[in-house]
C-alpha cells in the first residue's frame, strides 16, 4: 500500500529564517509525482511545489525548494526567508499518474514575528 | 477564470439523515475527485469521476455515492449519516486522465457537522 508519512506534527520558524518540513513515502512504483500542498485557515488547498519522480533535479519555486531522494523515498520541503503568510498546514502528497492523491497527516507551520 | 466551487460551505445534519454536496470544476477540467478531511488530519480519497463514471474508489462504504453530470459538475451523496461523517469534504478537479499531470485544484470545501 502506498503511504505518506510526515513525522513533524508542528514546526515553528522565525520570520525571515529557513525551515525544512520532512516527508517520507512508500511505493513500489518507479514513476510517480510528489507534491507539497498548503492549507491556510481559509481551508483552500493550494499547490506549493511538484516533483516528477523521473527528474533528478530538485524542483524550486521562488522561496520554496525540495530535496528529493528517490532511493531513500524522502521528499522534504525547504522554505527560505519565511513570511507570516507561510503559516498554514502543509501536506505532502503522492500520486501515480492519473490516480488518487495519497496525503500525509500534515505539519502545522507557525511563523513568529 | 473560476476555480473549483463547492456548495454549501457549511451544513449541520442529524444522525440518519442524508446529505448532498455539490461541486463545479475549474474551467477546462473534466475529472472530479472527492476527499474527506477529518479535523486535524490529511484528506482521504473517496472517489473520482470522469466521463460521468466512477473511475476509482477509496475505502469508503456504499453510503457514499456520487454522480457526475454532462457539464462535468459533480455531487457527493452520503446516506444514513453517522457522527463520524463529520468532516470537511473537499472537491478537486483536474484535466482529463490522458492530460493529467497529477496536480489537483481544490475547492474551499463543505464543512459537514453531524449531531
Amino acid at each position: 500500500a502506498q503511504t505518506v508519512t510526515q513525522s513533524q506534527p508542528e514546526m515553528s520558524v522565525q520570520e525571515a529564517e529557513t525551515v525544512t518540513l520532512s516527508c517520507t513515502y512508500d511505493t513500489s512504483e518507479s514513476d510517480y509525482y510528489l507534491f507539497w500542498y498548503k492549507q491556510p485557515p481559509s481551508r483552500q488547498m493550494i499547490l506549493v511545489i511538484r516533483q516528477e519522480a523521473y527528474k533528478q533535479q530538485n524542483a524550486t519555486e521562488n522561496r520554496f525548494s525540495v530535496n528529493f531522494q528517490k532511493a531513500a523515498k524522502s521528499f522534504s520541503l525547504k522554505i527560505s526567508d519565511s513570511q507570516l503568510g507561510d503559516a498554514a498546514m502543509y501536506f505532502c502528497a503522492y500520486t501515480v499518474y492519473g490516480n488518487k492523491l495519497v496525503f500525509g497527516a500534515g505539519t502545522i507551520l507557525r511563523v513568529k514575528s | 477564470d473560476a476555480g473549483v466551487t463547492q456548495s454549501p460551505t457549511h451544513l449541520i445534519k442529524t444522525r440518519g439523515q442524508q446529505v448532498t454536496l455539490r461541486c463545479s470544476p475549474k474551467s477546462g477540467h473534466d475529472t472530479v475527485s472527492w476527499y474527506q478531511q477529518a479535523l486535524g488530519q490529511g484528506p482521504q480519497f473517496i472517489f473520482q469521476y470522469y466521463e460521468e463514471e466512477e473511475r476509482q474508489r477509496g475505502n469508503f462504504p456504499d453510503r457514499f455515492s456520487g454522480h457526475q453530470f454532462p457539464n462535468y459538475s459533480s455531487e457527493l451523496n452520503v446516506n444514513a449519516l453517522l457522527l463520524g461523517d463529520s468532516a470537511l469534504y473537499l472537491c478537486a478537479s483536474s484535466p482529463g486522465l490522458d492530460r493529467n499531470t497529477g496536480e489537483l485544484f481544490f475547492g474551499e470545501g463543505s464543512r459537514l457537522t453531524v449531531l
